[in-house]
């Protein structure tokens, strides 16, 4: 059974840094063919994609926000981190998660979808 | 960047089928995965590649790709149904992910 939480602070200022720890269960990464996500939502807005980390290490992040994010994991503890630099009030959002496995279709990695979520946890940005 | 363009509502009566498109330049290229999410919830993937149908997920639900544009359609809707509809697939490369901009599915 795979489960994922997410934690980290609830409220953060203008310019602080925010770290947030993705702790899961009922997989591991250093499986080949898994990966962890994080994806996050404003208040009443759409899903936002951020960052993904594989298996290997490998890692990619929205073109958007690149410059401010960090992926990394913690196989033996069994966590993914998500840092994001220089918060601003905009970036006020649930953040989210997420497992995703990937299948091999004549040599290219196939994601099957973002298929265990965790609950999320709300992050607020305000001084 | 890339975008995923989806219509921002979606209104229909018990028991008809909703239909819920999701364009994209990259669709040709990059599978596609919709997710349901209703109020106060994590989102739950409904459809993966295109028109995989998750365990768990109702047969009602299924999913189709015509060029640009993917379809999530769901037939006989019921109540239980109406939610936020999201699809997700990737630029041309592969690298970058991406979500629609979500579709709200009302169900009269």
């Amino acid at each position: 059974q795979i489960t994922l939480k997410e934690s980290g602070p609830t409220l953060v200022k203008p310019t602080q840094t925010l770290t947030l720890t993705c702790t899961f269960s009922g997989f591991s990464l250093s499986t080949s063919g898994v990966g962890v996500g994080w994806i996050r939502q404003p208040p009443g807005k759409a899903l936002e994609w951020l960052a993904l980390i594989y298996w290997d290490d490998d890692k990619r992040y929205s073109p958007s926000l690149k410059s401010r994010l960090t992926i990394t994991k913690d196989t033996s503890k069994n966590q993914v981190v998500l840092t994001m630099t220089n918060m601003d009030p905009v970036d006020t959002a649930t953040y989210y998660c997420a497992h995703v496995s990937f299948t091999m279709v004549r040599g290219v990695i196939i994601p099957t979808g973002f298929d265990y979520w965790g609950q999320g946890t709300l992050v607020t940005v305000s001084s | 960047s890339y975008e995923l363009t989806q219509p921002p509502s979606v209104s229909v009566s018990p028991g008809q089928t909703a239909r819920i498109t999701c364009s994209g330049d990259a669709l040709p290229k990059q599978y596609a995965y919709w997710y349901q999410q209703k109020p106060g919830q994590a989102p739950v993937l409904v459809i993966y590649k295109d028109s995989e149908r998750p365990s768990g997920i109702p047969e009602r639900f299924s999913g189709s790709s015509s060029g640009t544009t993917v379809t999530l359609t769901i037939s006989g809707v019921q109540a239980e149904d109406e939610a936020d509809y999201y699809c997700q697939s990737a630029d041309s490369s592969g690298t970058s992910w991406v979500f629609g901009g979500g579709t709200k599915l009302t169900v009269l």
